[in-house]
């Protein structure tokens, strides 16, 4: 099972939206409505942002948000903040083997 | 409060083997699925393995990576789950963080780094 692919970095002003995209296969993302997303700022562990495509646990900010279509999943997170900057992971179950399958990390940088 | 606490870690030579201990609070690790994740330095996340609830049998699945040298384990008494590594290689080097695992993973450990070095 190879890594979903993410851009390794995506960058924007504050105030603004940016997009991630999370590019799997029919094998994964294109299967399931398991995909999630993680942040982790430098030195921490992850932190559950999305999950099941579209679901935002309490206490994550309504400005990120989720969605899939065919075998690409996306994160958006508008009105970009300072705090955003970090590395964002999504991942999917996969139901082979290799259960869960992550993405390679985009660094997002806020300018 | 829901909280994962990660121990064991350490440097181990190429070979060896280490137990990583991850206990809970909280939360009943015997009625939750417990995963084990890790991140190489400088590296993205990489599942490792899980262990299913009681009540979903207690299955266990592992990564490529970790088949037939990594074994997952539960103590329902001290509400912890293990990470039994055995022959251990350079490229297992990384901070393995416990998660619970629901098709998601909503809560983390802070992890604990293994290093296999000589």
């Amino acid at each position: 099972q190879s890594a979903l692919t993410q851009p390794a970095s995506v960058s924007g002003s504050p105030g603004q939206s940016i997009t991630i995209s999370c590019t799997g296969t029919s094998s994964d993302v294109g299967s399931y409505n398991s995909v999630s997303w993680y942040q982790q700022h430098p030195g921490k562990a992850p932190k559950l942002m999305i999950y099941e495509v579209s679901k935002r646990p309490s206490g994550v900010s309504n400005r990120f948000s989720g969605s899939k279509s065919g075998n690409t999943a996306s994160l958006t997170i508008s009105g970009l903040q300072a705090e955003d900057e970090a590395d964002y992971y999504c991942c999917s179950y996969a139901g082979s083997s290799t259960l869960y399958v992550f993405g390679i990390g985009t660094k997002v940088t806020v300018l | 409060e829901v909280q994962l606490v990660e121990s064991g870690g350490g440097l181990v030579q190429p070979g060896g083997s280490l137990r990583l201990s991850c206990a809970a609070s909280g939360f009943t690790v015997e009625s939750n699925n417990i995963s084990w994740v890790r991140q190489a330095p400088g590296k993205g996340l990489e599942w490792v393995s899980v262990i299913y609830s009681g009540g979903s049998g207690g299955r266990t699945y592992y990564a490529d990576s970790a088949k037939g040298r990594f074994t997952i384990s539960r103590d329902n008494y001290n509400n912890t789950v293990y990470l039994q590594m055995n022959s251990l290689r350079a490229e297992d080097t990384a901070v393995y963080y416990c998660a619970r695992a629901r098709g998601y993973f909503d809560s983390w450990g802070q992890g604990t780094l293994v290093t296999v070095s000589s």
